[in-house]
């Protein structure tokens, strides 16, 4: 398997545009994740889906942030409008039940808003 | 939530020497602890974890220890090498929480020669 794949895997945008993260899990996973990690911060987790439905949006930052699967293979985060603060390095993974918990991470989106 | 508490944030030892990383959870229920590797740049991968039914769990030159009691773990590094050098970090998974996994907030560890 390749791995959680993501994209794009940099990005630079100005303040205000839209920007569309995407994630594809590894086939089997039925759990999805996106964690934002910052200096600050550290890892933070956003939101987490199980069989393609949400189940804790706690992390979302604001309403700015929202996260869609609308599969099993798919997944995006989306972030309009967007600010220099959301300047930050987006990880989605994947895990499978019965795989005893293990989270595997792809290689993250490194955003920075200017 | 649970909380989770990783100590120390930066770590430098000599080639050789053994690396010990600390954390504490809140939640008495978390019942699985993972230890991720982060090289700069790079993804966070595991490297090592225990569940709630063993205190301890050796692979080669690193293992990890639970003190459920106390709701501590750590990892050890022994004889410590330069490609060791990473940021490490734990983190804890509550019973019945999906697989939602809570991090602690990350160890700089540099091994020097």
């Amino acid at each position: 398997d390749a791995g959680v794949i993501q994209s794009p895997r940099h990005e630079v945008t100005e303040m205000g545009q839209e920007v569309t993260l995407r994630c594809k899990p590894i086939s089997g996973h039925d759990y999805l994740f996106w964690y934002r990690q910052t200096m600050m911060r550290g890892l933070e987790l956003l939101i987490y889906f199980n069989n393609n439905v949400p189940i804790d949006d706690s992390g979302m930052p604001e309403d700015r942030f929202s996260a869609k699967m609308p599969n099993a293979s798919f997944s995006t985060l989306k972030i309009q409008p967007s600010e220099p603060r959301d300047s930050a390095v987006y990880f989605c993974a994947s895990s499978y039940q019965g795989s005893g918990n293990t989270i595997y991470f792809g290689e993250g989106s490194w955003l920075t808003v200017v | 939530g649970e909380n989770v508490e990783q100590h120390p944030s930066t770590l430098s030892v000599q080639e050789g020497d053994s690396a010990v990383i600390k954390c504490t959870y809140s939640d008495s229920a978390s019942n699985y602890f993972p230890w991720y590797k982060q090289e700069l740049g790079k993804r966070p991968q595991l490297i090592i974890d225990i569940r709630s039914n063993v205190g301890e769990k050796k692979d080669q030159r690193i293992a990890v220890t639970l003190n459920k009691t106390a709701k501590h773990f750590s990892l050890h590094i022994t004889e410590t090498q330069p490609e060791d050098s990473a940021v490490y970090f734990c983190a804890a998974k509550i019973t019945g929480g999906g697989n939602k996994l809570t991090f602690g907030t990350g160890t700089q560890l540099k091994v020097e020669l």
